[in-house]
C-alpha cells in the first residue's frame, strides 16, 4: 500500500519568503504525482501535475520536482504572499489502478 | 466554468438515520470518485466509477455505505444507518478518463456531515 508523507505539517513564514514543501512516498511505481491546494471549508484545487516520465513542472511562482527513484517530490513557492496561505496536499497516482493516495498536507501561513 | 457540484453542502442528522449525498460531475468526465476527509485519517478514497461502472469500493464500509451512478450526470453516496463516526467532509471528484498520466481530478466543494 502506498504511504505518502508530508513534512512539515505546518509552516509559518513572513511575506516574500520562499516556501519549500516536501512529499515522500514509499512505492516508486507511480504514474503521476500531483500537488493540490485546499482552502478552509473548500474542495481541492489541482496546482501542478508531474507525469511519471517528467522531472518537474512549473506554473508561475510554483515549481514542483519529482525524483521517483528516491520517492520524493518538492513544491517550491517563490516570493510567498498572504494569499498563498492554505493547506497543500501531495497525491500520488498508482501505476496499477490509477487511484490517488494523499498525504496529510502541509498547512502554510504567510504573515503580512 | 465547468465544476463539480455537491448537495447538500451541510447535513446534520441523528444516529440511525439515512443520509444521501449527491454529486454532479463535470459534463463529459468519465470517472467519478468519492472521498472522505477527517482530521484523524486525512483524505481517504471510498469508491470510484468509470463510465458509471463501479471499479473499486474497497475503501467503503460495505455494511452501511453504498455508492451508485444512476446516470452520467448523477452520483450518489448513501449511509444507512448513519453513526457518529461517519461525521466527516465527503468530497466528490471527477476526471476526464482515469486512464491517462495527464489526468487530474476536479473536486466538488464537499458535504459536511455531522451525525449526532
Amino acid at each position: 500500500k502506498q504511504e505518502v508523507t508530508q513534512i512539515p505539517a505546518a509552516l509559518s513564514v513572513p511575506e516574500g519568503e520562499n516556501l519549500v514543501l516536501n512529499c515522500s512516498f514509499t512505492d516508486s511505481a507511480i504514474y503521476n504525482l500531483q500537488w493540490f491546494r485546499q482552502d478552509p471549508g473548500k474542495g481541492l484545487t489541482s496546482l501542478l501535475l508531474i507525469q511519471s516520465s517528467q522531472r518537474e513542472q512549473t506554473s508561475g511562482r510554483l515549481n514542483a520536482s519529482l525524483d521517483k527513484s528516491s520517492g520524493r517530490s518538492t513544491l517550491y513557492i517563490a516570493a510567498s504572499q498572504p494569499g498563498d496561505s492554505a493547506t497543500y496536499l501531495c497525491a500520488v497516482g498508482g501505476s496499477n489502478d490509477y487511484k490517488l493516495s494523499f498525504g496529510a498536507g502541509t498547512t502554510v501561513t504567510v504573515r503580512a | 466554468d465547468a465544476r463539480v457540484t455537491q448537495t447538500p453542502r451541510h447535513k446534520v442528522t441523528e444516529m440511525g438515520q439515512e443520509v444521501t449525498m449527491r454529486c454532479q460531475p463535470i459534463l463529459g468526465h468519465n470517472t467519478v470518485f468519492w472521498y472522505r476527509q477527517t482530521m484523524m485519517q486525512g483524505l481517504e478514497l471510498l469508491a470510484y466509477f468509470r463510465n458509471r461502472a463501479p471499479l473499486d469500493d474497497s475503501g467503503m464500509p460495505k455494511d452501511r455505505f453504498s455508492a451508485e451512478m444512476p446516470d452520467a450526470t448523477l452520483a450518489t453516496l448513501k449511509i444507512q444507518p448513519s453513526e457518529p463516526r461517519d461525521s466527516a467532509v465527503y468530497f466528490c471528484a471527477s476526471g476526464p478518463t482515469g486512464l491517462s498520466v495527464a489526468d487530474t481530478q476536479y473536486f466538488g466543494p464537499g458535504t459536511r456531515l455531522t451525525v449526532l
